[in-house]
Order: structure tokens, then sequence, then C-alpha cells
């Protein structure tokens, strides 16, 4: 089976630009997108096909993928920011999600 | 205004079954792959399984496969997952999604992404 690996944890300053990395095999050929969850809410998707941003995300976010590694980055990284992310992929028919970056704004 | 509505989830004893249910608002749900994503208390996210609307055809993560089974009722708007022989590990907030395609060179492609998620259903198995 597919994996993709993501850090547990991520701390960023309000301000400051956060990264959140997704590694899989060869993740780079296939596209990657992103989710947003808050506490209590349902996940909402920030990132898609790798690079692009829905309507009502804010253009401080952004997605690459390249190689083995999809990364999401948050410039000026807001308090608001704060939550799980997880990305995901697809492989044969099946939906991977990566186990998910808890990210901390503080 | 597009809204996914789950409902259905509940308290259920091992070995037992289950119907939950995603009432779709503001698009047609045959147009767009449908897919039930779960989340165990304080766990990530689990795909589950997608009905894909280019094919027809279903398909399902192998912790669910032979257990469970997506349908939807067209005439109804809505999206179902019947659950049996439940087990504890089946414990999650069960959410629905729609799915849109990617576009490459104006063209669509099946699977894409989960744009939009409804709010989940609670399912609790235990004894």
């Amino acid at each position: 089976s597919y994996d993709l690996s993501q850090p547990h944890s991520v701390s960023v300053s309000p301000g400051q630009t956060a990264s959140i990395y997704c590694s899989g095999e060869k993740l780079g050929d296939r596209y990657v997108c992103w989710y947003r969850q808050k506490p209590g809410q349902s996940p909402v998707v920030v990132i898609y096909q790798d690079e692009k941003r829905p309507s009502g995300i804010p253009e401080r976010f952004s997605g690459s993928n390249s190689g083995n590694t999809a990364t999401l980055t948050i410039t000026v990284t807001q308090v608001e920011d704060e939550a799980d992310y997880y990305c995901q992929a697809w492989d044969s028919g099946t939906a991977v999600f990566g186990g998910g970056t808890r990210l901390t704004v503080l | 205004e597009e809204q996914l509505l789950e409902s259905g989830g509940g308290l259920v004893q091992p070995g037992g079954s289950l119907r939950l249910s995603c009432a779709v608002s503001g698009f047609t749900s045959e147009t767009f792959s449908m897919t039930w994503v779960r989340q165990a208390p304080g766990k990530g996210l689990e795909w589950v399984s997608t009905l894909s609307s280019s094919d027809g055809n279903t398909y399902y993560a192998d912790s669910v496969k032979g257990r469970f089974t997506i349908s939807r009722d067209t005439s109804k708007n809505t999206l179902f997952l019947d659950m049996n022989i439940l087990r504890d590990e089946d414990t999650a907030i069960y959410y629905c999604a729609k799915e849109e395609p990617y576009y490459s060179h104006n063209k669509a492609y099946y699977p894409g992404y989960f744009a939009l998620w409804g709010r989940g259903t609670l399912l609790v198995v235990s004894s």
C-alpha cells in the first residue's frame, strides 16, 4: 500500500512562514491536495492539484510537489491558521491521507 | 448553496448494521463522484469508499471491503453507506464529500479532490 508521511507537529510564530511537508515514494508523479481541519469542524481543502487554491482560501497558502515531497507553505501565518493539516493523494483508486500535522501558531 | 448533510449515526453493538445517509443539496450528486471518509476519535482522516460518476464503479478501503456498501438514490439526491458486521474499530465520525475533478489542458480527470464536506455523523460501535 502507498503511504504518506507528515510530521506530527509544526510550530510557527505569528507573521512567520510555516512549511508542512508530506513525503511519499515518487509523490511528484501524483497530484496532491491539502486539507485544513480546525477543532470540531469538517476538513476544508486549501490546496488542490499540487498548487491550486480554491476560492476563499487566502493567497498566503501555497503548495508545491516534486520528487518525493509535497510542501504546504503558509506565509505571514495567522493565529487563525492553527489547525490540523492533511495531505492526500490517490493510489490505484484509493485515496491516501497523510497522518496529519498539527500547526501551532504561538 | 451546495451542502452535504449526513445522518444515521448512533450507537450499535459489534456485529450490527447501520445505514448512513448524505443528503445533497445545491447540485446533482450523480454528476460527481462521491466519497465517504471517516475519522476515529482523536485520529486522522481515513478514506472509506468512493462511488465514481465517470464509470459507476465503487471503491472500498481494505478495512471495510465486503462489509460496507456505497450507493446513491438519484431521485432523492442522496448518498448512502450501508455498514454490516460492525466492529469497535469502525467507531468514527463519518463524512461524505463531493469530489471535483482535476483539470489539465481543459480536460477533467478523476479521481480529483474533496471539494465539499458535510458536518459528519458519529458512529459508535460498542457493547
